[in-house]
């Protein structure tokens, strides 16, 4: 596609709920990330894929959040049993090398957990 | 490690005056530096970029210079406009590590009519 594109864009998820957000990245970029975004603050890196191989995934904050992209294209960020401070802008972003590595965000999920 | 420090906003400036927002950084490598912007309720975009020492990215009337003497890479508009409203960020992404984007606290930009 054009651009990245994030599903849902605003999910209100209860408390201990498991939420699952959709990214698809521009049509042939290898690179995908995660970022998370709290109310106010910058971008946390949360993890990396090249094509479907999750090569660095150091910044997810618990076992509770889990990221996949079984076919080196779509990828589904989880969150099990949502916390309140799970709260925030779940940004999803990808890059290609004949972009020169540029790094495209979509326009965010936005989760609230009540 | 590498880092970005930019200037605590909010900036207020009225429409029609120049702006400018100081980015500075620290790296060990050689690394590429970025500008987004986020609109209110949007995501992330690219405003510009510039990938070694002395090139200047520019877009929509913004522009930033990479100086490697001075590890800066500020952003300027010669006259803002109310759109302009919104946080900027500065970013590195280091040539060892290139996937990994490092970021600025954000400054937020406030236009007056």
């Amino acid at each position: 596609g054009a651009g990245v594109s994030q599903s849902p864009r605003y999910k209100v998820a209860k408390r201990g709920q498991d939420v699952a957000l959709r990214c698809d990245p521009i049509s042939g970029h290898v690179s995908l990330f995660w970022y998370q975004q709290a109310l106010g603050q910058g971008p946390e890196f949360l993890t990396y894929f090249q094509n479907e191989a999750q090569l660095d995934k150091s910044g997810l904050p618990s076992d509770r959040f889990f990221a996949e992209r079984p076919e080196g294209s779509v990828s589904t960020l989880k969150i099990q049993r949502t916390q309140q401070e799970d709260s925030a802008v779940y940004l999803c972003a990808s890059s290609s090398r004949d972009r020169d590595y540029t790094i495209y965000f979509g326009e965010g999920s936005w989760l609230t957990v009540v | 490690g590498d880092s970005v420090t930019q200037m605590e906003g909010p900036v207020t400036l009225s429409e029609e005056a120049f702006l400018t927002i100081n980015c500075t950084y620290t790296a060990t490598g050689y690394p590429s530096l970025f500008w987004y912007v986020q609109y209110p309720g949007e995501g992330l975009q690219l405003l510009l970029k510039a990938t070694k020492a002395d090139d200047k990215g520019s877009n929509k009337g913004f522009e930033a210079t990479y100086r490697k003497e001075t590890t800066s890479f500020h952003l300027e508009k010669g006259s803002v406009q109310v759109s302009d409203s919104a946080v900027y960020f500065c970013a590195l992404s280091d040539g060892d590590s290139n996937y990994q984007l490092i970021w600025g606290a954000g400054t937020k930009l406030i236009i007056k009519p």
